[in-house]
């Protein structure tokens, strides 16, 4: 059973900090990697992906990969309250080449005024 | 170009009975997957079907089926409803590498 861990919540920062969010995974040989972010009674919606060890960055989200630490986490820059969501972390089956994830349970983010 | 669609929006039902959930996928995508998620946990995995085979099952019981259409759109169905089968059911579309794009969901309940 693969598994998926994610740093605890709640999160909470202020407007404007930036946001750590934490994510470690068991299968060594993972390649794929996905953060989600899911707003209350929505579904989730795919912000980053990441295949490489480093940095990815897009816009205010920078993802991080180190494959041999088995680690990877997001970056939220200039937080907002926009931002107060549940992000979920999940990596893919290294068996699928067609999309099938394992999730974490997601860390709650608020950002306050 | 339209995303991922899914219904009905919200669903309820009583225990033992059963349920029929549509989807259908982003224009060319070939994949459909169906996720169960529970208040507070992360999606599971519960079957992938791709060109209208089954391409992997998680770990639930046999009372989940699914099937995929020429069309690529896909139906989930559950038999013998529980109180512990309510969740909100995902289906999601992906092409190869590209990770899963995720449906609104559908709301189910079990009274």
């Amino acid at each position: 059973q693969k598994e998926v861990e994610q740093n605890s919540g709640p999160l909470s920062v202020p407007e404007g900090a930036i946001a750590s969010l934490n994510c470690t995974y068991s299968d060594r040989v993972s390649q794929s990697f996905f953060w989600y972010r899911q707003y209350s009674g929505k579904s989730p919606e795919l912000i980053m992906s990441i295949y490489s060890n480093g940095d990815k960055e897009d816009g205010r989200f920078t993802a991080q990969l180190n494959k041999a630490s088995q680690y990877v986490s997001l970056l939220i820059r200039d937080s907002q309250p926009s931002d107060s969501a549940t992000y979920l972390c999940a990596v893919e089956d290294r068996g699928s080449t067609l999309g099938r994830l394992y999730f974490g349970r997601g860390t709650q983010l608020t950002v306050w005024p | 170009d339209a995303g991922v669609t899914q219904s009905p929006t919200h669903l309820i039902k009583t225990r033992g009975q059963q349920v029929t959930l549509r989807c259908s996928p982003i224009s060319g995508h070939k994949s459909v997957s169906w996720y169960q998620q529970v208040l507070g946990q992360g999606p599971q995995f519960i079957f992938q079907y791709y060109e209208k085979e089954e391409r992997g099952r998680g770990n639930f019981p046999d009372r989940f089926s699914a099937r995929q259409f020429p069309n690529y759109s896909s139906e989930l169905n559950v038999n013998a409803l529980l109180l512990g089968d309510s969740a909100l059911y995902l289906c999601a579309s992906s092409f190869p590498g590209g990770g899963e794009y995720f449906g609104p969901g559908t709301r189910l309940t079990v009274t």
